[in-house]
């Protein structure tokens, strides 16, 4: 079965250094990656996606990701954190055998301290 | 472009009623699809309608369902509600729900069940 994984509940970084929120993934055929960020009482925003191509993604708000096939990862990644940052990071798969469904990871909230 | 609308924001029922929740999807997309966000199951695919079709499902009892009108918009409809069906649930719309989509979200509805 596909499953995502984020294994840090919480991420703290201060201001002005770089940040990683980490995912790796699980599927039985070609994934397609998602990352998604959701403020307090908001919905989630799109960040960025990998279908295929170039591993790095560069996305929204100067955020950008890494695909990693051998070791199933799509860690996000910024070189310069800002306070607006803090928020909670979803990252999400989607294969043919899941259909159209995203299946999410549990989140990592990010918390950049000024 | 204005993007996807839910209503009502909020809502507070009772044990054993029935509620109906409503997305308007982004102008020209087709596909709708909604989840369901609570602090201990994260975010979990109900279902997704295309060209007023069900076209995928999630593993959620019966009393959940929905339906896609020829205008893309789209409502879900819990019936019978129990104290754990408090949630948010979060509609998103894509183009044509296509794997390689990007699935835009709404900013919710808030569902207490007292």
């Amino acid at each position: 079965a596909q499953s995502v994984a984020q294994p840090e509940d919480q991420v703290n970084v201060a201001e002005g250094n770089p940040l990683t929120v980490k995912c790796t993934y699980s599927v039985s055929g070609n994934p397609y990656l998602f990352w998604y960020v959701q403020y307090p009482n908001r919905g989630l925003q799109f960040l960025l996606k990998y279908i295929t191509g170039d591993n790095l993604v560069k996305g929204s708000y100067g955020f950008e990701a890494e695909f990693n096939k051998s070791q199933t990862s799509f860690h996000l990644k910024k070189p310069s954190a800002l306070v607006s940052d803090s928020a909670l990071y979803f990252c999400a798969v989607r294969d043919y055998q899941a259909g159209t469904a995203l299946i999410f990871g549990k989140g990592t909230t990010l918390s950049v301290s000024s | 472009k204005a993007g996807v609308t839910q209503t009502p924001r909020y809502l507070i029922k009772t044990r054993g009623q029935q509620v109906t929740l409503s997305c308007s999807p982004i102008s020209g997309h087709r596909s709708v699809s909604w989840y369901q966000q609570t602090p201990g199951q994260g975010l979990q695919f109900l279902f997704e309608y295309f060209s007023e079709t069900q076209r995928n499902k999630g593993n959620f009892p019966g009393r959940f369902s929905g339906r896609q009108f020829s205008n893309s918009r789209s409502e879900m409809n819990v019936s019978t509600l129990e104290l754990g069906d408090s949630a948010l649930y979060l509609c998103a719309s894509s183009l044509s729900g296509a794997y390689t989509d990007t699935q835009y979200f709404g900013p919710g509805t808030r569902l207490t069940v007292l």
